[in-house]
């Protein structure tokens, strides 16, 4: 079944620590994002990427870092300097097309030790 | 810069009762989507509107579009349990450079009671 991944469902993260979050997608989109959902809040754009080996930030990238060298995979690493780093993090792909609705991964829920 | 009010915040509902979930949005766009999210879940695509005075209709939900008041209504009919929930309206900007951005609304936590 095609779908996205993404793991751990559960990441702690000690102070000082950088973690990776990954996301990966079988539909053969194009473009994949990485948003952050605080309790009771809507979701903010962190990064996206349109196609391989090219990212823009989204309206909350500082903290944040991505790469993109393979189509399928859009690792999300929350360095350091996010000091607030607790949240809800979701990963979305989509055709890339601009019409085209986003198709979400289960998330991972980061927790701050 | 676009942004997305949806009210009310809360809605919590009777069985059997219709309600309309409201999303404005501040600067022109002609692509409005809503979303499901179940508690602790991920979120399911339930619409894609393109175009003013674009309706759509799935079981007892419906959705439409009017681009010129810059505003969506997401309506619901005899509400069932199994529509708890919350709902997410995110609106894209018209391409250029922010093409496939989406801007979300806060979400409207529904609740629908016997």
């Amino acid at each position: 079944d095609g779908g996205i991944t993404q793991s751990p469902k559960y990441l702690f993260r000690k102070e000082g620590q950088n973690v990776t979050l990954s996301c990966e997608q079988n539909l053969n989109h194009d473009a994949m994002y990485w948003y952050r959902q605080d309790p009771g809040q809507g979701l903010r754009l962190i990064y996206y990427s349109q196609i391989v080996n090219d990212f823009q930030k989204g309206d909350i990238a500082e903290g944040y870092s991505v790469s993109r060298e393979k189509k399928e995979s859009f690792p999300l690493t929350v360095t350091s300097a996010q000091k607030n780093p607790t949240a809800f993090y979701l990963c979305a792909s989509s055709t890339g097309t601009v019409v085209e609705t986003q198709y979400f991964g289960p998330g991972t829920r980061l927790l701050v030790l | 810069e676009l942004k997305v009010e949806q009210n009310p915040l809360f809605l919590s509902m009777q069985e059997g009762k219709n309600y309309t979930i409201y999303c404005n949005y501040s600067t022109t766009s002609d692509r409005l989507y809503w979303y499901r999210q179940d508690p602790g879940k991920s979120l399911e695509s339930l619409f894609v509107l393109l175009s003013n005075g674009a309706v759509k209709q799935e079981g007892r939900l419906m959705a439409s579009l009017d681009t010129k008041a810059r505003l969506s209504t997401l309506h619901i009919t005899a509400a069932v349990h199994d529509l708890s929930a919350t709902y997410f309206c995110a609106v894209g900007l018209p391409g250029g450079t922010s093409y496939g951005k989406l801007t979300f609304g806060q979400g409207t936590i529904l609740t629908v009671h016997p």
